[in-house]
């Protein structure tokens, strides 16, 4: 199994709802990786977990709010979205040494109404 | 800033020509470095990489040329096919700051019959 499965594929919401986006991976990953992508643009790293620990949060705002359940979930928890959040969410994992590739999910496109 | 260039937004091949993608990058601790391939709506899939300690990789159709000392490396694809068409993403890493990617803008291919 080389995947990472990634739900929902689509999210709709408002401003004021919250909302959670779910990655999951059966691969004995223990890096996982929440990447943000914009249209033509490339993706941009947010959240960094290790061995189920957040190692690096790029200066991500609190609406954004990642949780590492165990070493196969990860979860992204929305809340008070703005408009221009609206993008392409990535999850991807990978084994922590160095070399090692990170497999993707297919993304959440989020609209954030 | 971005660390990771990708100068050519597209490129167009011709079937059973060869492909050459560019891309440079700015930050020396880089120590390993990936191309990905992305259809719409799909997550970035990985497609080859090279270590900094070596100046070329080959698989298949793909290589990977390193330099260096000029800091570039370029994805060569041979014979190029029309299922290659899609934006390939260079991307790198430093192995000091746990192996999160730094992507480029990516490159439009088209291969054309």
């Amino acid at each position: 199994d080389t995947e990472v499965t990634q739900t929902p594929k689509h999210l709709v919401m408002g401003m004021t709802n919250k909302k959670s986006l779910k990655c999951e991976q059966h691969m004995g990953h223990r890096a996982m990786y929440w990447y943000k992508q914009k249209a033509k643009k490339p993706p941009e790293l947010m959240f960094v977990y290790s061995y189920e620990k957040l190692s690096i949060n790029e200066s991500v705002p609190s609406r954004f709010s990642p949780e590492c359940p165990n070493s196969s979930l990860l979860n992204l928890h929305l809340h008070a979205l703005q408009p221009e959040d609206s993008a392409l969410y990535l999850c991807a994992s990978s084994q922590t040494g160095q070399g090692a590739e990170a497999f993707f999910g297919q993304g959440t496109r989020l609209t954030v109404v | 800033d971005q660390q990771v260039k990708q100068n050519s937004p597209s490129l167009s091949v011709q079937e059973g020509r060869i492909s050459i993608l560019n891309c440079d990058y700015t930050n020396s601790m880089f120590d390993y470095f990936l191309w990905y391939k992305k259809y719409p709506a799909e997550g970035p899939t990985f497609l080859i990489s090279i270590s900094s300690i070596k100046d070329k990789n080959e698989d298949g159709r793909f290589t990977v040329f390193l330099n260096k000392s000029a800091k570039h490396l370029s994805l060569h694809i041979v014979p190029s096919q029309p299922g290659d068409s899609a934006v390939y993403f260079c991307a790198a890493s430093n192995s000091n700051s746990g192996y999160a990617l730094n992507f480029g803008k990516g490159t439009s291919l088209l291969v054309t019959p």
